[in-house]
């Protein structure tokens, strides 16, 4: 049974909008949680992370949101570009166990111009 | 120069052949991962190596075996490759230091015929 899950597999936003990207799990244990990115025939790549004692943590465009009492997490983009078209993991680590990621599906965007 | 390199990029093999697929990185980075990435199933982790003598299996390491050569080394096996074992494999490596945080090679596309 996944641990991580993205519920959306895909989500297509007009450029400008914000996008958000749901992430939900079940192990309380997670405790830090990362957002990577990844692009056509390459390696996926760190966005953001947010720690289980934060509740949001923001980097220019991105903001990811913890909601620890529904174990639900998301990610905001405003605004959207076409360059933000990939596809986006959530993933989780518990009690910072030798960076042990559990990853989600993926959900793919689409920023169309 | 990229800094977690993975050979071969693509593969096409037959089912009973042995495959090896390498990552070498420059990143000094003492743990090494091995996952495989399936759609809808996000990154499933394989096998991880947190030193060269350390070597441990992941969430799904059956048909599969490693080899840590060097702490710059880390190479997978399918000692006999069946079809589904086809897919996208992704090495990585991280620093402990540097939180949670995982850097990925570019992918190696595998197909078991």
């Amino acid at each position: 049974d996944q641990q991580v899950k993205q519920n959306s597999p895909s989500l297509s936003v007009q450029e400008g909008r914000i996008s958000i990207l749901n992430c939900d799990y079940t192990n309380s244990m997670f405790d830090y949680f990362l957002w990577y990115k990844k692009y056509p025939a390459e390696g996926p790549t760190f966005l953001i992370s947010i720690s289980s004692i934060k509740d949001k943590n923001e980097d220019g465009r991105f903001t990811v949101f913890l909601n620890k009492s529904a174990k639900h997490l998301s990610l905001h983009i405003v605004p959207s570009q076409p360059g933000d078209s990939a596809v986006y993991f959530c993933a989780a680590d518990k009690n910072n166990a030798g960076n042990m990621l559990t990853f989600g599906g993926g959900t793919r965007l689409m920023v169309k111009p | 120069d990229a800094d977690v390199t993975q050979t071969p990029r693509n593969r096409i093999t037959k089912t009973g052949k042995r495959i090896m697929l390498e990552c070498s990185q420059t990143k000094g980075h003492d743990r090494m991962y091995w996952y495989r990435q399936d759609p809808g199933l996000g990154l499933r982790l394989i096998y991880y190596s947190f030193d060269v003598k350390d070597i441990n299996k992941g969430e799904i390491s059956d048909g599969y075996s490693v080899s840590r050569q060097a702490q710059a080394k880390f190479s997978l096996s399918l000692e006999s490759a069946i079809p589904n074992q086809t897919a996208l494999y992704f090495c990585a490596t991280s620093d402990p230091g540097l939180a949670d945080e995982q850097f990925f090679g570019p992918g190696t596309r595998l197909t078991v015929l």
